[in-house]
């Protein structure tokens, strides 16, 4: 089966800088990989989401980056915000099946002031 | 509009007790899961179903049954619950092919955390 790993576990930028965090995946079949942020005593909430077809993806500060070759992904937080400090889940999929999502161990964002 | 529901938010057990946690859907998706989430292990799935009286397992279904007699509804049982059981379970819903993505963007209750003693 798929096997998601997520690096690192924990990360803390001072406000303002950018931040990222790496996923990697095992099964070349996978083609969907979306991130979900959790905020502290929150629910999981679907955040930008990329297809393999893509090599790229932007939704204002937050980009999404895939290299297929290397079965890796990354989400890039730019001009980071206090509110940017939760959870970041990145998963992986095949045929946009949620039924065979795997999620990554996650990575806890702290935002410095 | 209330999205995903679960009940209860809080329960603590015995080892050995039994209880059931209620997932509730209004948005009409056909998929639903029961997901585990454990410090450092991420979210693991639990059992899932494609559609009203159909339900499979996922990664880690020992110890765990359930149900989905009505289309908007799922619910997780523990029969005899144990320490290890000790977590936060999350709901989730979704459609089998998103109408505008075609993806199966995920929509979460907001969690259940369940101790067993």
């Amino acid at each position: 089966g798929e096997n998601v790993e997520q690096h690192p576990s924990t990360l803390s930028v001072q406000e303002g800088d950018s931040a990222v965090i790496k996923c990697t995946y095992s099964d070349s079949a996978s083609n969907y990989f979306p991130w979900y942020k959790q905020e502290l005593g929150k629910r999981p909430q679907l955040i930008i989401d990329i297809r393999s077809n893509v090599g790229e993806k932007k939704d204002q500060r937050i980009a999404v980056t895939l290299n297929k070759t290397a079965k890796h992904f990354s989400l890039h937080i730019t001009e980071t915000q206090p509110e940017d400090s939760a959870v970041y889940f990145c998963a992986a999929t095949s045929n946009f099946g949620n039924e065979k999502l795997t999620f990554g161990t996650g990575t806890r964002l702290t935002i410095i002031p | 509009n209330a999205g995903v529901t679960q009940t209860p938010k809080f329960r603590v057990l015995k080892t050995g007790q039994s209880m059931t946690l209620l997932c509730a859907q209004d948005m009409n998706h056909e998929y639903m899961y029961w997901y585990r989430q454990d410090p450092g292990m991420g979210l693991r799935l639990i059992h899932y179903s494609v559609g009203e009286g159909t339900t499979a397992k996922g990664e880690v279904p020992d110890g765990y049954n359930v149900s989905r007699l009505k289309k908007q509804n799922f619910l997780l049982g523990l029969e005899s619950a144990a320490p290890s059981q000790t977590s936060v379970y999350f709901c989730a819903s979704s459609y089998s092919l998103h109408p505008i993505s075609g993806a199966n963007v995920l929509t979460f209750g907001a969690g259940s955390r369940l101790t067993v003693l």
